[in-house]
């Protein structure tokens, strides 16, 4: 079956401008988690929804993020004003439920972001 | 505070020769604790977690809560190896704080 997908696989932009990434879950998904990672910061968490709704959204870096979350589906994550210290790669991952445990995580294949 | 700590960024072994990649963590909870794989130009994957007890492609991981450790072993690496490897301390929620990770190059 399909796995997560998340487009565009490359994004690049010039600083100060917005950029929105895009995540399809495994359908039937009702978690899904996005994380970034950078040289200087390895692997980081940066929000999490059940099914609509971010319960957590501590690991966000700025106000100048923001994501959502639609039909307990299609999640987009929202770069205001982006700055050169964004660049990274943007990972996103769904599981059958929120927790850890024996919900296994499946990671899409990341979106490359470069900021100019 | 929670913390994940891979002490070796790089792993160099022979084909055949036991690998083991350390992990500590520090956690005030009860840990759930995986490992994540990701081989080159591939996603992220789950390699294995520590409820599961299990083996996966030869590999092995056992939970010292007196230590804190998390370490991954092998007894004979193999060329298809070669990879990067993330210690991950998940919490209730399902959010993973990763490790800086450990590359393997495994060399025939």
């Amino acid at each position: 079956g399909a796995g997560v997908s998340q487009s565009p696989s490359n994004k690049v932009t010039e600083k100060g401008k917005d950029v929105e990434l895009r995540c399809d879950p495994i359908s039937g998904h009702t978690a899904l988690y996005w994380y970034r990672q950078s040289l200087g910061q390895g692997l980081e968490f940066l929000i999490y929804f059940q099914g609509n709704s971010a319960p957590d959204k501590s690991g966000l870096p700025s106000d100048r993020f923001s994501a959502e979350r639609t039909g307990g589906s299609v999640s987009t994550l929202t770069i205001q004003r982006t700055q050169q210290e964004d660049s990274a790669v943007y990972l996103c991952a769904s599981s059958l439920a929120v927790g850890g445990g024996y919900n296994e995580q499946f990671f899409g294949p990341g979106t490359r972001l470069t900021v100019l | 505070a929670q913390r994940v700590t891979q002490p070796e960024k790089l792993l160099s072994v022979f084909k055949g020769a036991p690998v083991e990649l350390k992990c500590n963590y520090s956690y005030s909870g009860s840990p759930e604790l995986f490992w994540y794989v990701q081989y080159s130009r591939q996603r992220l994957q789950l390699l294995l977690r520590h409820i599961s007890r299990e083996s996966i492609k030869g590999f092995t991981a056992d939970l010292n809560k007196g230590e804190t450790s998390f370490h991954l072993k092998k007894p004979f690496a193999q060329e298809e190896d070669s990879a990067m490897y993330y210690c991950a301390l998940g919490d209730s929620w399902g959010k993973l704080q990763f490790g800086a990770g450990t590359q393997v190059v495994v060399t025939p």
